[in-house]
């Protein structure tokens, strides 16, 4: 059973703070990372993706995997209201071919 | 750039009613993908394309079955439509297996 997990929420930061988004999963087949956001009623847009241990940054967000914990995170600096979403973590499996979504972190950033 | 559009947006059924949900995408992907959102539950794939020509059930495939009509459109049918299946759902394309999903609008559907 191929499981991605992520904390519910909602995380409430104050504008101007760092987001801290974590997922774990199941398979240490996993090859390939990826982050969504989703804002209510709308659908889930691409954030960032990650294949390698380490850090992958891009603008104000920061994407980390450590293959060896199974852990993948999703660091949102300077975070701002407009930041204020569904934030889902997807995962590949080698020889799957499709993507596990975890159920979503809802982050909420106040002015 | 339209990307994956799917129709209709919402709809309504009746318990047993049947209906087929459309999508297609303009990126020349090969994989494309039907996806239902439930509250508390995630995403969950009920069918995928890997390519053209092929199609495999995913997660949730019962009461569904789709249809991968050409390179640019997966169409998802409700035989008898039942209130479990009230839910929104998500087409999506990938250039292939594994790589990045690019999602449709979504399609509100509701079973009374």
């Amino acid at each position: 059973q191929k499981e991605v997990e992520q904390n519910s929420g909602p995380l409430s930061v104050p504008e101007g703070a760092i987001a801290s988004l974590n997922c774990t999963y199941s398979d240490r087949g996993s090859q390939s990372f990826f982050w969504y956001r989703q804002y209510s009623g709308k659908s889930p847009e691409l954030i960032m993706f990650i294949y390698s241990n380490g850090d992958k940054e891009d603008g104000r967000f920061t994407a980390q995997l450590n293959k060896a914990s199974q852990y993948v995170s999703l660091l949102i600096r300077d975070s701002q209201p407009s930041d204020s979403a569904t934030y889902l973590c997807a995962v590949e499996v080698g020889g799957y071919s499709t993507l596990t979504f975890g159920k979503g972190t809802m982050l909420l950033v106040s002015p | 750039n339209a990307g994956v559009t799917q129709t209709p947006k919402f709809q309504v059924l009746k318990t047993g009613q049947s209906m087929t949900l459309q999508c297609a995408q303009d990126m020349n992907h090969n994989s494309m993908y039907w996806y239902r959102q439930d509250p508390g539950m995630g995403l969950r794939l009920i069918y995928y394309s890997a390519s053209e020509g092929t199609t495999d059930k995913g997660e949730v495939p019962n009461g569904y079955n789709v249809s991968r009509l050409n390179k640019r459109e997966f169409s998802l049918r409700l035989e008898s439509a039942a209130p479990s299946q009230t839910s929104v759902y998500f087409c999506a394309s990938s250039e292939s297996s594994g790589n990045t999903i690019y999602f449709g609008e979504g399609s509100w559907l509701t079973v009374v």
